[in-house]
């Protein structure tokens, strides 16, 4: 299967702020990768597919880049309903549908 | 609007099968290929399988092969997961998703998650 990695592994951040997480494939995956939000105790909400779309609904602070092994989610001011853990997902075909460990962005 | 509805929180022990439900509402069920990923408290999200709800084809990860089974009735617009041989390391909330599908292909995303569902494994 191919790994999924994210740096850094949290990151405190104040309101306003840019925040940019990384994703790394351990194999080109094209731009075959998808970002989630999730908060505590809900269900991960998708924000980012195909590497650069934005899901319909999700705000345009949220962007993301990249293509085949390396890959970011940058939010461009952070918002208090930011806070929260962000996830990758290399996003080929099943089987072996990987996430990341997650990066928990919280409040300086 | 699209739901997917899970049943409720489960206690089992160890050596038994878990069957949990995840119900679509809004949309065509049998368009729409359904996964399963679960999350242990406080880690990260594991992908279980995937089921065509129209063919009834799955596939599973290695890592649950021979445990897992994916099933659905589409005459109630349901999915099913069972996991057998249950030990407490399956303690987790188990989710389902639907696979995003746009008019050209965009990768293999997950747009819409049912709420939860925690499976507890304890003697």
């Amino acid at each position: 299967d191919i790994q999924m990695t994210q740096s850094p592994s949290s990151v405190s951040a104040s309101v306003g702020d840019r925040v940019t997480i990384t994703c790394r494939a351990s194999q080109g995956i094209s731009s075959w990768l998808a970002w989630y939000q999730q908060k505590p105790g809900k269900a991960p909400k998708l924000l980012i597919y195909a590497a650069s779309s934005l899901q319909s609904g999700v705000p345009s602070r949220f962007s993301g880049s990249g293509s085949g092994t390396d890959f970011t989610l940058t939010i461009s001011s952070l918002q208090p309903e930011d806070f929260a853990t962000y996830y990758c997902q290399q996003a080929n075909s099943p089987p072996g549908i990987t996430f990341g460990p997650g990066t928990k962005v919280d409040i300086k | 609007q699209v739901q997917l509805v899970q049943s409720g929180a489960e206690v089992k022990k160890p050596g038994a099968s878990v069957k949990v439900s995840c119900k679509a509402s809004g949309y065509t069920f049998t368009s729409y290929d359904i996964n399963w990923v679960r999350q242990a408290t406080g880690q990260g999200l594991e992908w279980m399988g995937w089921m065509n709800p129209n063919s009834g084809n799955t596939g599973y990860a290695q890592k649950f092969q021979g445990r897992v089974t994916m099933t659905r009735n589409t005459s109630i617009s349901t999915a099913y997961m069972e996991l057998s041989s249950l030990r407490s390391e399956d303690t987790a909330v188990y989710y389902c998703a639907r696979v995003k599908k746009d008019d050209f292909w965009s990768g293999y995303s997950f747009d819409y998650w049912g709420q939860g569902t925690l499976v507890t494994v304890s003697s």
